[in-house]
């Protein structure tokens, strides 16, 4: 069975400080992978997505994230956060076989503080 | 704005109460999906429907129940309810049937309250 495992529920930083948000998946075929964000009171936006294209994937707002299969992982860094980077992050994957639908199954969320 | 709408923004009821959520997909989309959000569980996946067709179900309980028109919107349906339904219900759309990398844009939610 697929799932997804995100080390740390809480991470803090200081602005301009590197974030890193780390995502381990256990899938027994290759998988598609996601990260969302969700701001206070709204739904989840996407990120970025692998899709075995590349395994550094750039995303939005800065954000990327390297695709490691030797270490099942996908973590999700920024160079420098900004005090609007503060969010809940999930990191999900999908297996995407054909014709058996789209279950997204998430990881537990990190949620980010960025300190001034 | 991802384009997807759900309705209401909250909902507060009673236990043993019937509930509807409605969601509308992106223009385009065919493919509705719903999932809870709650402290104790995390974001689970309830179920998939893709152009009017059940596609994919998820840990979804007997006493919910979902369906997709022939116009693509979907409702949500929760009845006997519990305390424990109390949850933040996502709707999110997607342009196929979920199988390879296509992105599922998520609605704002509805709040769903059970005293």
């Amino acid at each position: 069975a697929q799932s997804v495992t995100q080390l740390g529920s809480h991470v803090s930083v200081s602005e301009g400080a590197l974030v890193l948000l780390r995502c381990n998946y256990s899938s027994s075929v290759p998988p598609y992978l996601f990260w969302y964000v969700q701001y206070p009171n709204q739904g989840l936006q996407l990120l970025l997505k692998y899709t075995s294209a590349a395994t550094l994937v750039k995303g939005i707002n800065g954000f990327e994230a390297e695709f490691k299969k030797s270490e099942t992982s996908f973590h999700l860094t920024k160079p420098s956060a900004h005090m609007s980077d503060a969010a809940e992050y999930f990191c999900a994957v999908i297996r995407g076989f054909y014709n058996q639908g789209g279950k997204l199954i998430f990881g537990q969320g990190t949620e980010l503080s960025v300190k001034p | 704005d991802s384009g997807v709408t759900q309705t209401p923004k909250h909902l507060i009821t009673a236990t043993g109460q019937r509930v509807t959520l409605r969601c509308s997909p992106r223009s385009g989309d065919l493919s509705v999906y719903w999932y809870q959000q709650s402290l104790d569980q995390g974001l689970q996946f309830l179920i998939q429907y893709y152009n009017g067709e059940e596609r994919a179900k998820g840990n979804i309980l007997e006493r919910f129940s979902a369906q997709q028109f022939p116009d693509l919107h979907s409702e949500l349906n929760l009845s006997s309810l519990e305390l424990g339904d109390s949850a933040l219900y996502f709707c999110a759309s997607s342009v196929g049937d979920g199988s390879g990398s296509n992105e599922q844009f998520f609605g704002p939610g509805t709040r769903l309250t059970v005293l």
